[in-house]
Formats: C-alpha cells, sequence, structure tokens
C-alpha cells in the first residue's frame, strides 16, 4: 500500500534551516507530481510546494518563495523540502503528499503522518 | 494568485442536520475544486473531487455542487462520525485551500 513517510522536523532558532524528506513506497514514485502542506498550531491546511513527477516544474506559495526549495530523487523514491530562512510564523506540521489526476483533476490522495517544524529561539 | 473563501468558519448542528458549506473562488477555477475533511490529529482525507465527483468508500450523504467562483459542500443527514472540520482546494492553478469550516455538535 501506498506510505509516506516524513522526516527531519525539529527545533529550530528563527533564521536557521531544516531540510524535510519523505520517504515514498508502495507506488511508482516517479509517476506522480508530490506536493508539501503545512498546518500551523490550530490552524488550516496550507499548500507550500509542488513538483512535477520529473521535477521539471516547481511551484511555491508566495510567503516560501526565495526561502524553500522543493526537491525528488526519483531513483531513492524521496522528496525533500530544504527550509532557509526560516520564521516564527513556518511552524507547523509538514505534510508530505501524493498527487493525483481523476477526471482531469489534481486531487490529494496519500499524505504522511506529518513531521513538526518548530521555529524559535 | 487564487483566493479562496469558505464560510462559514464554524456552525454548530445536531445529528440528522442538513448542513450546507460554502467556498468561493476569487477567480474563475471551472470545476476544478475538492473538498477534504479533517478530524483531530489526522491528515484529511478526500471527499469530493472534480466539484462533484464522490471519492470511493465515501457516504452519499456527501454532495458537492457548483462551477466558476461558487462551490458548495452539503452533508444531507449529519451523523456522529461527521463532526469535522471541512476544506476545499481549488486545483486550477495551484493547490490553495480554503480556510477551513469547523463542524461542531450542537
Amino acid at each position: 500500500q501506498v506510505q509516506l513517510a516524513e522526516s527531519g522536523g525539529g527545533l529550530v532558532e528563527p533564521g536557521g534551516s531544516l531540510r524535510l524528506s519523505c520517504a515514498a513506497s508502495g507506488f511508482i514514485f516517479s509517476d506522480f507530481y508530490m506536493t508539501w502542506i503545512r498546518q500551523a498550531p490550530g490552524k488550516g491546511l496550507e499548500w507550500v510546494s509542488y513538483i512535477s513527477s520529473r521535477g521539471s516544474s516547481i511551484y511555491y506559495t508566495d510567503s516560501v518563495k526565495g526561502r524553500f526549495t522543493i526537491s525528488r530523487d526519483n531513483a531513492k523514491n524521496s522528496l525533500y523540502l530544504q527550509m532557509n530562512s526560516l520564521r516564527a510564523d513556518d511552524t507547523a506540521v509538514y505534510y508530505c503528499a501524493r498527487v493525483n489526476a481523476q477526471l482531469g483533476v489534481d486531487i490529494i490522495d496519500h499524505w504522511g503522518q506529518g513531521t513538526l517544524v518548530t521555529v524559535s529561539s | 494568485d487564487i483566493q479562496m473563501t469558505q464560510s462559514p468558519s464554524s456552525l454548530s448542528a445536531s445529528v440528522r442536520d442538513r448542513v450546507t458549506i460554502t467556498c468561493r473562488a476569487s477567480q474563475s477555477i471551472r470545476k476544478s475544486l475538492n473538498w477534504y475533511q479533517q478530524k483531530p490529529g489526522k491528515a484529511p482525507k478526500l471527499l469530493i473531487y472534480a466539484t462533484s465527483s464522490l471519492q470511493s468508500g465515501v457516504p452519499s450523504r456527501f454532495s458537492g455542487s457548483g462551477s466558476g467562483t461558487d462551490f458548495t459542500l452539503t452533508i444531507s443527514s449529519l451523523q456522529p462520525e461527521d463532526f469535522a472540520t471541512y476544506y476545499c482546494q481549488e486545483t486550477f492553478t495551484t493547490l490553495t485551500f480554503g480556510g477551513g469550516t469547523k463542524v461542531e455538535i450542537k
């Protein structure tokens, strides 16, 4: 079955960096777009970034442009999020998720368990 | 970027009530609108995709409608397991979510 397992979260000071990883299994990773979505404590879902199946197309939400970098290694079935210049408002649970297409519409059909990133001094 | 606005942000309802949640896009997204349900401490679950298509395994009391900029999620008869937070999501441009609607027990 499809499994997505995030790692790399933790406590970091403002201005610091973290690299999140997501290990995928149970499907042909290189066939699917992937995305990172975050949820601040007690808040709603926020789409952060997504990457096409071969990594040729990448998109970011405005608040992370220039600070975060999404990447993937299809040989290792892994998705990454390099987060630099972290701010307090980046504090959230970060979910790795698979993007699928149904009836021509993208859906998020599988999610990881999430990894908590806390930005605080 | 497209903005997604949900209303209400929260509501109180009783079991067997009919519940309607609305989602408005800042520009036309045709029918590229999904709905998710999230329970505390859990990842979201897809309910409806492409505005009105029911995801496999989701009860038929959930339905979706709309097009362009205005969309609705309807729960025809609220069940105890439906108390949760619901999010709309546009996939016309990116994967932007609405702010969420928390459905609480009255």
